[in-house]
Formats: structure tokens, C-alpha cells, sequence
């Protein structure tokens, strides 16, 4: 069944440690985008990417690390890990040109505690 | 720079009251969408509605129902009738098209508990 899928749904890890989430969708949509979600501060925008080799910092980028050479997937990886990115990140993809209206479709969350 | 405000942190009522979530919206843009989504216990983003900023219309699907004002820069959203099932945080959000990216801001979130 086309969609977008997070992976891993849960992660623990550790102070300095390296994390890559993933993200894969099957919709062939161009933009796609990784956001944290705090309590009190709803969603955040971390990195967002317009197509494959482009990418954009967006509210809250520094720590994080994206790459895109493939359409279809879009990983978030935190280089050394903090406390501060204990959180539920989303990834989302959205349609372009006439199809584009800003709605995003989001995957499932996953959610990473650093201890 | 887009802001979305939702000043309602957490909202409770009891099963089969009216609730009114607000939000309030601010964008340089002339056109622009704005959304609702929820998100129930589960974590999903679930998407509710999308509206384009030249259709002030107000809209309704069931229970749910959207007023839409320009003059106030508001977009509010009314559960009728409410139901247990409806307990969730409902986000508000905003398109974001600066860059040339294609982004949402999002306000943050009324939590909405429906007891019986």
C-alpha cells in the first residue's frame, strides 16, 4: 500500500551517540520534510527538501543532518545526540505543481528519548 | 514571517457540548491555505481540512465546522455535539510558501478532552 513510513517507530539512545531516522515514501512526491514535536511548541520544521540533492534548513536545523539521493527516502540523522532531541520527529511529503497546496502527509512519528 | 496562534492550551468539556478550538493566523501572503489537523492518543497526524484563503466560505462536514474570517485573520474550528472519540490535539496550520519551499507553520495545539 503506497504511503510514508518512519523507521524506527521507538529509539533510546545515548548523549553522543549517532541516530538516523528514515523515511520512505512511495507517493513519488518531490518535497518531503522532517519536523519534532514538543509539548508547547507544536510542530517544528528541522530540514525540509524540494527534490532529490536539495535540501533546506528550516525553524530548528542545528544538530540535525539530512541527505536526499533518492526521491523517495529522506533520513534525519543527529550526529551526537542531546537531551534537547528527545522528542517525536514526523516526517511528511507533500505534492507539487498544480497539486500543490501546502497539505502535507505525514508518517506515523518516531519517537527518540536520549538519556 | 507566517505565525499561527492558538491560545487554547487545553479545552474540557463534557460528551455532547458544542467546542469551539481558535487560531489565529498571520502571513504577509495573499494567497495562502490554511489547515487543520488532529491528533488523537494514537500520535497519528490525521488531516481534517484544507482551505484556500480567497474561499471564505465556512464549511461543515458533520459534526465538524470551520468559520473562516479574513478581517480577523481567524480560521476556528466547532465540534458539536462532542464525543469521547473526539478527545485529541487539534493543530492549526498555516502554508508557508517564503523561499520557494513549500512548508506548514503550525500553532501549538489545544488539547481537547471530552469526558462523559
Amino acid at each position: 500500500d503506497a504511503g510514508i513510513t518512519q523507521s524506527p517507530r521507538y529509539k533510546i539512545t545515548e548523549t553522543g551517540r549517532q541516530v538516523t531516522l528514515m523515511c520512505h515514501q512511495t507517493w513519488s512526491h518531490s518535497y518531503m520534510f522532517w519536523y519534532r514535536q514538543d509539548l508547547g511548541h507544536g510542530l517544528r520544521l528541522i530540514y525540509y527538501s524540494a527534490a532529490a540533492d536539495i535540501t533546506d534548513k528550516g525553524e530548528v536545523p542545528d544538530g540535525y543532518v539530512v541527505s536526499r539521493s533518492k526521491t523517495e527516502n529522506f533520513p534525519l540523522t543527529l550526529e551526537s545526540a542531546t537531551r534537547s532531541q528527545t522528542s517525536v520527529y514526523f516526517c511528511a511529503s507533500s505534492h507539487t505543481g498544480t497539486e500543490n497546496t501546502g497539505e502535507l502527509f505525514f508518517g506515523e512519528g518516531s519517537r527518540l528519548t536520549v538519556l | 514571517a507566517q505565525k499561527v496562534t492558538q491560545a487554547q492550551t487545553e479545552i474540557s468539556v463534557v460528551e455532547k457540548e458544542d467546542v469551539t478550538l481558535d487560531c489565529v493566523y498571520e502571513t504577509r501572503d495573499t494567497t495562502y491555505y490554511l489547515f487543520w489537523y488532529k491528533q488523537p492518543p494514537s500520535g497519528e497526524l490525521v488531516f481534517l481540512i484544507r482551505r484556500n484563503s480567497f474561499d471564505e466560505q465556512n464549511e461543515i462536514s458533520g459534526r465538524y465546522s470551520w468559520n473562516f474570517q479574513k478581517s480577523t485573520s481567524s480560521f476556528n474550528f466547532t465540534i458539536t455535539a462532542s464525543q469521547v472519540v473526539d478527545s485529541a490535539v487539534y493543530f492549526c496550520a498555516l502554508s508557508d510558501f517564503t523561499g520557494g519551499g513549500n512548508k506548514l507553520t503550525f500553532g501549538t495545539g489545544t488539547q481537547l478532552k471530552v469526558e462523559l
